[in-house]
C-alpha cells in the first residue's frame, strides 16, 4: 500500500527551463510534506517543506506547491541547472498516530540536460 | 553542521554471517531511524528509535534488529544475512519523528 506515490520515475528537463516534479498522496492525516534530493552514493538531502496550513512555499529556485483537496504536490525548480540532476524523494507526515513518521515516495530521477 | 556518520561505504558479506551497520549522530536528537533503499521502491523503514533503549518497527522490519545503547548511536543487525538484503541502507536522525530528518552517507551492502 503505497501512500506517497510518485509516478513519473523519470524527468528531463533542459537546463535554464522550468522542472516539475509530482507526488501524490492517499493518507489524508498527512500534514506535513518534504521534498529530498539524492546524488548517487550520497544519502538524501533535505530541500524544503511545507505545512498542510500552507498552499505555497517558496526557497530561491525551489517551490513547493500543495493542493490538499487533490492530495498532490509539486515541486518546482526554475531555473534547472546540471546540479540538480539528482533523484527527488517527496515525503510526507501526520501530526500523530501510526502516520507521524516520515513516509516516503519511489523517487523522480531528474535530468538537466546542457 | 550537523552529522549522520555510518560506519562503511560499502560492504561485502555472506549469506548467513551476522551483519552490524554502525551509525551516530551529533546533533542530540531523540528520533533515530534505518531505510532502504531499492531501485523502483523507494525509501523503506525497517526501524527507528524515539529514545536510547526504545525502538518500534518500520514497514520492513523482518529480518533485521536494531539496538539503541547510547543516545547518539543505532545499530541495524541482519541476524543472518541473505541475498535479498542487498541494499542501499541509510540511517537518519531527527529532532521530532514527523519532520526534517538527516541522514547519513549510505551503506552500500552486497550479500553474496
Amino acid at each position: 500500500d503505497q501512500q506517497v506515490k510518485q509516478n513519473s520515475p523519470s524527468l528531463s528537463v533542459q537546463e535554464g527551463r522550468i522542472s516539475i516534479l509530482n507526488c501524490d498522496y492517499t493518507n489524508s492525516m498527512f500534514d506535513y510534506f518534504l521534498w529530498y534530493k539524492k546524488y548517487p552514493a550520497e544519502g538524501p538531502t533535505f530541500l524544503i517543506s511545507i505545512s498542510s496550513i500552507k498552499d505555497k512555499n517558496e526557497d530561491g529556485r525551489f517551490t513547493v506547491f500543495l493542493n490538499k483537496s487533490a492530495k498532490h504536490l509539486s515541486l518546482h525548480i526554475v531555473p534547472s541547472q546540471p546540479g540538480d540532476s539528482a533523484v527527488y524523494f517527496c515525503a510526507a507526515s501526520a501530526n500523530t498516530g501510526t502516520a507521524s513518521k516520515l513516509t516516503f515516495g519511489t523517487g523522480t530521477r531528474l535530468q538537466v540536460t546542457l | 553542521d550537523v552529522k549522520v556518520t555510518q560506519s562503511s561505504r560499502y560492504l561485502v558479506k555472506r549469506t548467513g554471517e551476522k551483519v552490524f551497520l554502525e551509525c551516530v549522530q551529533d546533533m542530540d536528537h531523540e528520533n533515530m531511524f534505518w531505510y532502504r533503499q531499492d531501485p523502483g521502491l523507494g525509501l523503506r523503514l525497517i526501524y527507528f528509535s524515539y529514545d536510547v533503549k526504545m525502538k518500534e518497527k518500520g514497514d520492513i522490519p523482518e529480518g533485521y534488529s536494531v539496538s539503541r545503547e547510547k543516545k547518539e548511536r543505532f545499530s541495524l543487525i541482519l541476524e543472518s544475512a541473505s541475498t535479498n538484503q542487498t541494499s542501499m541502507y541509510l540511517c537518519a536522525s531527527g529532532r521530532n519523528m514527523n519532520t526534517e530528518a538527516f541522514f547519513g552517507q549510505g551503506t552500500r551492502l552486497t550479500v553474496v
